[in-house]
């Protein structure tokens, strides 16, 4: 799928509960990236990674939990914290980072809070 | 940091006509220049690229074109077909890698009436 697979499809949370969305890449890539998607808002950075063990956040990470304990994983925990969750979720990888390299993206998530 | 602006927010062309998205950034660091398209309820997927010391790139129907005097890109389309219509997103890639490696503007919905 593109060499970077992102499950499950639909994911659906109860109030209060933390549910975690799983992204696994065969690209050999060294970062990457989760971004939450909402209508008309553009893609917002979560978290990112440039290395094992090492993540940093990004615009919106409150309510939200990584890790990287592999290069070819990077889970994305959405906590109780989170009082909106309900969105489509992506992740994407990349070679490397500070120029030239695009990114290959997952294709996504879509959490809905019942 | 980075920052980048697309417009317009929609665009409706008839078939057969061009379209044109404009983004503009503000770090003239900044040296590499995706744009992806993310049709409805997909991931988003790269069509061109361009890097800073390249003014115009073509494949096929899609142009892209870097003023870096002007710190703007543009994403030109021709002889647009339904196919066409999709969500597109420029991007930039500030140096460093400190905001992730892709700063992306808030997208463009184009569509294309038959």
């Amino acid at each position: 799928d593109g060499g970077i697979t992102q499950s499950p499809k639909y994911l659906f949370r109860k109030e209060g509960q933390n549910v975690t969305l799983s992204c696994e890449q065969n690209l050999n890539h060294d970062a990457m990236y989760w971004y939450r998607q909402d209508p008309g808002q553009g893609l917002r950075l979560i978290y990112y990674s440039q290395i094992v063990n090492d993540f940093q956040k990004g615009d919106i990470a409150e309510g939200y939990s990584v890790s990287r304990e592999k290069k070819e994983s990077f889970p994305l925990t959405v906590t109780s914290a989170q009082k909106n969750p309900t969105a489509f979720y992506l992740c994407a990888s990349s070679a490397g980072t500070g120029g030239s390299y695009g990114y290959t993206f997952g294709s996504g998530t879509r959490l809905t809070v019942v | 940091g980075e920052n980048v602006e697309q417009h317009p927010s929609t665009l409706s062309v008839q078939e057969g006509d061009s379209a044109v998205i404009k983004c503009t950034y503000s770090d003239s660091a900044s040296n590499y220049f995706p744009w992806y398209k993310q049709e409805l309820g997909k991931r988003p997927q790269l069509i061109i690229d361009i890097r800073s010391n390249v003014g115009e790139k073509k494949d096929q129907r899609i142009a892209v074109t870097l003023n870096k005097t002007a710190k703007h890109f543009s994403l030109h389309i021709t002889e647009t077909q339904p196919e066409d219509s999709a969500v597109y997103f420029c991007a930039a890639s500030p140096p460093g890698g400190s905001q992730g490696n892709l700063i992306f503007g808030k997208g463009t919905k184009l569509s294309v009436k038959p």
